[in-house]
């Protein structure tokens, strides 16, 4: 079966640096997805990564590597805002999108 | 302003009454979608559109009904709601499906009792 696995929940401090990761079994890869949900809203996208290396946007990045199945997103100098559930997507051989159950992040000042 | 918009936004029905969710998109997406997100579980789609008068059955279909007969609606229909079919539903366009990025409308949390 397809698998994606992420902590469920996380704390940070405001300032601070965060690292989510993301794991993955799928029938085939055409792509991973970061997307940022706050509660009660609807998520909004962050990144795509398709090749292997880490793309940087602004205080987030995110890291792909394909052979190992894995993801993170890095988020950095750390916001109350930040605090949302982070939500890993992979796209399969079908180009359907699976998607993890999500990473509560909880920003303590 | 290009947007998702979906209707109602919250809906409380009893067992067996047919509903309606509405979905629209002014971005020309030929790329539609609905999900279903419950605690603990993730998004989980229902129903996907590759364009007007095609569509498909995602992971969890059983129950629910959808149509595209114009690019920009693309409407969830519950013929006989149940309550384990109490959940937060949102709607989703992007411009071809694949590797773009999705555009999500602001959800409707139904409750069928």
């Amino acid at each position: 079966g397809q698998n994606i696995d992420q902590p469920t929940e996380m704390t940070a401090t405001e300032g601070a640096i965060v690292q989510i990761n993301c794991t993955y079994q799928t029938s085939g890869f055409n792509g991973l997805f970061w997307y940022q949900q706050h509660a009660g809203e609807a998520p909004t996208f962050l990144s795509y990564n398709v090749l292997d290396g880490l793309e940087e946007k602004g205080r987030f990045s995110s890291f792909l590597s394909r052979s190992k199945g894995y993801s993170y997103l890095l988020l950095k100098e750390l916001q109350m805002k930040d605090s949302a559930s982070y939500l890993c997507a992979v796209l399969d051989s079908n180009y359907q999108l699976i998607w993890g159950a999500g990473t509560k992040l909880i920003i303590k000042p | 302003e290009a947007q998702v918009t979906q209707n109602p936004r919250y809906l409380i029905t009893v067992t067996g009454k047919k509903l309606t969710v509405t979905c629209s998109q002014n971005m020309n997406h030929e790329y539609m979608s609905w999900y279903r997100q419950d605690p603990g579980l993730g998004l989980r789609q229902i129903y996907y559109s590759m364009n007007v008068e095609v569509t498909d059955k995602g992971d969890v279909p059983e129950g629910y009904k959808v149509s595209r007969k114009e690019k920009r609606n693309f409407p969830l229909i519950l013929e006989s709601p149940s309550p384990n079919q109490t959940s937060l539903y949102f709607c989703a366009s992007s411009s071809t499906g694949g590797g773009d990025e999705q555009y999500f409308g602001p959800g409707t949390r139904l409750t069928v009792t």
